[in-house]
């Protein structure tokens, strides 16, 4: 069992729709989450910054953490096209040490 | 822009040869880490470097080395390479050591033939 399961997808949504991607982990010692967006053949780019459970708002992107449930969210709101990627969530422990573990990603689909 | 440079952005090459995969950090980082992204593993930590220091290793083979040099780019040095070894290497970089968001590069893809 991976640490971290994130569904792969595709996920289609019309332009608009709210979007909601999620994961689940395995390691409670996990404090630091993260959401990456990733377009083709370019690098992840961090989205979202989290710290322990709870929410973060961000322009049209909204991070929650349910540490209770070891379950993670990333909300769109009126998503774009642009906004078509792969998602990765990634997490890390409350250590020096910044191995960041990463969800195997979502792939997003915003039609016009 | 992350502010993350790597180079080269593609390099084929064949089995049993060695590459040098070069990262510059965004300006002030001082950490340096390195991801290998495969389909179907995705994103994995190989090595973390801070300030020329060796600071965390993951699943980083023993055909696989690294280095920080004093300007605080990093090398990620791959040799006797495989078939398997054909992914795409990022490097990513942060400010410290601690608790702080890391930046990606968009890669090195490395194809072998």
């Amino acid at each position: 069992q991976k640490e971290v399961e994130q569904d792969p997808g595709p996920l289609s949504v019309p332009e608009g729709a709210i979007v909601s991607l999620n994961c689940t982990y395995s390691n409670s010692a996990f404090q630091y989450f993260m959401w990456y967006r990733q377009y083709s053949r370019k690098g992840p780019e961090l989205l979202m910054y989290t710290y322990s459970s709870g929410n973060k708002e961000d322009g049209r992107f909204t991070a929650q953490v349910d540490k209770s449930s070891k379950y993670i969210s990333l909300f769109i709101r009126d998503s774009q096209p642009s906004d078509s990627a792969t998602y990765l969530c990634a997490m890390r422990m409350n250590t020096g040490f910044q191995k960041l573990v990463f969800g195997t990603g979502t792939r997003l689909l915003v039609s016009p | 822009d992350s502010g993350v440079t790597q180079t080269p952005k593609h390099l084929i090459t064949a089995t049993g040869q060695r590459v040098t995969l070069r990262c510059s950090p965004r300006s002030g980082d001082l950490s340096v880490y390195w991801y290998q992204q495969s389909l179907d593993q995705g994103l994995q930590f190989l090595i973390q470097y801070y300030n020329g220091e060796e600071r965390a290793k993951g699943n980083i083979l023993e055909r696989f080395s690294a280095q920080q040099f004093p300007d605080l780019h990093s090398e990620l040095n791959l040799s006797s390479l495989e078939l398997g070894d054909s992914a795409l290497y990022f490097c990513a970089s942060s400010v410290g050591q601690e608790h702080q968001p890391q930046h990606f590069g968009d890669g090195t893809r490395l194809s072998i033939l």
